[in-house]
């Protein structure tokens, strides 16, 4: 059974581009939650989605992050126009139905130059 | 929100010593998990603990619910145990996890 998946692992975007971030969930596994580390800090919650469904997206920036989790395909974490702020690394976390336990992914490290 | 501390900030260890890393949280929590970044920056699972103990290995874990914190047991410290410890809570099934600001821990050969 394959863990969570990311891509890419790395990413580097200029100032004003767009960055898509991917996650695949375990197999079994509808819930999926995103994380963001700056550097040197924890990890901060972001948004929590089921398939179609955006649960909780309490710590998301107001504007320029979106997220989505379609009926088939990955999750995707969309930030547009993006900022040297923005650079840290993104994880993804899924959970079974009901239970509570959550999966890391291996992360996407963003760099904004 | 929950509040989540984490105790000490930074730990340095001569190989085959012991350890306990402690995780105090404010309000009740229905979910409490401990992980270890490694230096490569990966999250790695250590325990499911939002009450009693738990062993793995050298690694053990007790979270007292009532009284609001955790514990991290590391027994004949490796090298390879050095990173960053975060202990997580949630309030519930399928919420979201407030992390702690971690414990590094350094592992001296």
């Amino acid at each position: 059974n394959a863990g969570v998946m990311q891509n890419p692992r790395h990413l580097v975007r200029r100032r004003g581009q767009e960055a898509r971030l991917r996650c695949s969930p375990m197999k079994g596994h509808s819930h999926v939650y995103w994380y963001r580390q700056l550097p040197e800090e924890g990890l901060k919650f972001m948004v929590y989605l089921q398939k179609e469904n955006i649960i909780d997206e309490s710590g998301m920036p107001k504007e320029r992050f979106s997220a989505e989790f379609p009926k088939e395909g990955p999750s995707i974490l969309r930030i547009q126009q993006v900022v040297r702020g923005d650079s840290a690394a993104y994880f993804c976390a899924s959970s079974p139905p009901g239970l509570e336990t959550q999966y890391f992914g291996p992360g996407t490290r963003l760099l904004v130059l | 929100g929950i509040q989540v501390e984490q105790s000490p900030p930074d730990l340095i260890l001569q190989e085959g010593a012991n350890s306990t890393l402690r995780c105090n949280f404010s309000d009740s929590v229905n979910n409490l998990q401990w992980f270890h970044q490694n230096p490569w920056g990966q999250l790695i699972n250590l325990f499911y603990i939002p009450s009693g103990t738990k062993q793995n290995g050298r690694l053990s874990a007790t979270t007292v619910a009532t009284e609001r914190y955790s514990l991290l047991y590391i027994s004949s410290s490796q090298t390879t145990d050095s990173g960053v410890y975060f202990c997580a809570v949630g309030g519930g099934a399928n919420s979201k996890l407030t992390f702690g600001k971690g414990i590094t821990l350094s592992v001296r050969p």
